[in-house]
Formats: C-alpha cells, structure tokens, sequence
C-alpha cells in the first residue's frame, strides 16, 4: 500500500540556522508530492509541489525541496530558520492512479530557539 | 476571493448526539474532499465528492458518517450517534479538478469535541 513517513516527528532548530525535513515515499510510480504547513488551530497551506521536471522546487516563504527518485524522497529545506516558521509540516503523496485524494505523513514539529 | 470556508469551526456534542460539518468551497472548485485529523496524527482522507455524487469514499468508516454535496448548497459531513473517538479536526479541501496532481485548498478546520 502507499504511504508516506516522516521520521522525525520534533525537531528544534535556533534561529538562522538551516532545516531539513525528511519525508520518504512508498509507491510504484512517480507520485505527485506536496509539502503543507499547518499553524497552530489553523488550516494547511500548501508551501511547494512537484509533479515533473526540475526536481528541485521552490516554494513560498524561502522553502525549497528536492525530489531524489533513488531514495524515494523529497525533503524539505530551508537555508535560514525564522521564528515564525514553528509549526507542523505535512508531507503528502497525490497518486496517478486515483482520484485526487492526497496521503499524508505523520507530520514534524518544528520549534524555533531564538 | 474567499477560500474554502468551514463552519462550525468548533463543536461540543455529547455521546449519541449528531455532528454535521460543513463545507463551502472555493469560487469555481466542484470537487471537495474531507480528511480527519486525530490529536497527534496526520491527515486521514475521508472522502471525495463531487456535486451530487460521491466518487471515493473508501475512507470514511462504514457506520454513522455519510456526506453529500448538493447540487446547490455546501458540502456536508454527517456524524450520528457520536462517540469519543470521533474527537477531531475535520478538514475540507476543493480542488478544479479531481486528479492526482490537483492542488486542493484547505479549510481552517471543524474541530469536533464528544464529550
């Protein structure tokens, strides 16, 4: 079955330093993946996607994420770390085959140290 | 333009009440989707509708929860008989289309307490 794992389920990071977020994939074929960032009691907003291409992306607020096909992957970066960027990070999977549903990662916590 | 709106944004039921979710979607988006959120965990697809048709419901568990979108009117989630466990966040996404590589547009969320 498909899935979609994000290992670290808290990371802390100080402010200015560089983040990444891990998320791997399982799935036969190249997916559609998406990054989403949630804020405290607050919706998902959709920070980058990659469908084709490029297999580096970037995305609003400075993100960038890179898919790697070999390692199933597509991790999210971002070189410097600001304090309003705490929140939790979704990564999800839209499959080719199906009708549009997206599946989620477990999410990250990101907590910010001044 | 307004997003996708949900309301209530918050809910109190007692065990064995009904819970109904609503769902506006986004100005031209026909395809809506609900996911849940339980505390701790990601999202979970529910379901995804169409106007006046349900396409994939193979997330939605089998017993007291349905939805429907009319054809005029909001998207809705029903919940009978409500049980603790069915303490959430529900949220609901539209999209132009209902393919893989669609970007769905998230509402700020439901969040259902069953006391």
């Amino acid at each position: 079955a498909q899935s979609v794992t994000q290992p670290d389920i808290h990371i802390t990071v100080s402010e200015g330093a560089s983040l990444e977020l891990r998320c791997n994939y399982s799935y036969g074929a190249t997916p559609y993946l998406f990054w989403y960032v949630q804020s405290p009691g607050q919706g998902l907003q959709l920070l980058l996607k990659y469908f084709s291409g490029d297999t580096l992306v970037q995305g609003i607020k400075g993100f960038e994420a890179e898919f790697k096909r070999s390692q199933s992957s597509f991790n999210l970066r971002k070189p410097s770390v600001h304090w309003s960027d705490a929140a939790e990070y979704f990564c999800a999977v839209g499959l080719s085959s199906n009708t549009g549903k997206l599946i989620f990662g477990q999410g990250t916590t990101l907590q910010v140290k001044p | 333009n307004a997003g996708v709106m949900q309301n209530p944004r918050h809910l109190v039921r007692r065990r064995g009440q009904e819970a109904r979710l609503r769902c506006s979607p986004m100005k031209g988006h026909s395809h809506v989707y609900w996911y849940r959120q339980l505390p701790e965990e990601g999202l979970k697809f529910m379901v995804y509708l169409q106007k006046e048709n349900i396409i994939d419901e193979s997330g939605m568990p089998k017993e007291r929860f349905s939805a429907e979108f009319p054809k005029e009117g909001p998207s809705i989630l029903r919940i009978q008989q409500v049980v603790r466990g069915d303490s959430a966040a529900y949220f609901c996404a539209s999209s132009r289309t209902g393919t893989g590589d669609n970007e769905q547009f998230f509402g700020p969320g439901t969040r259902l307490t069953v006391l």
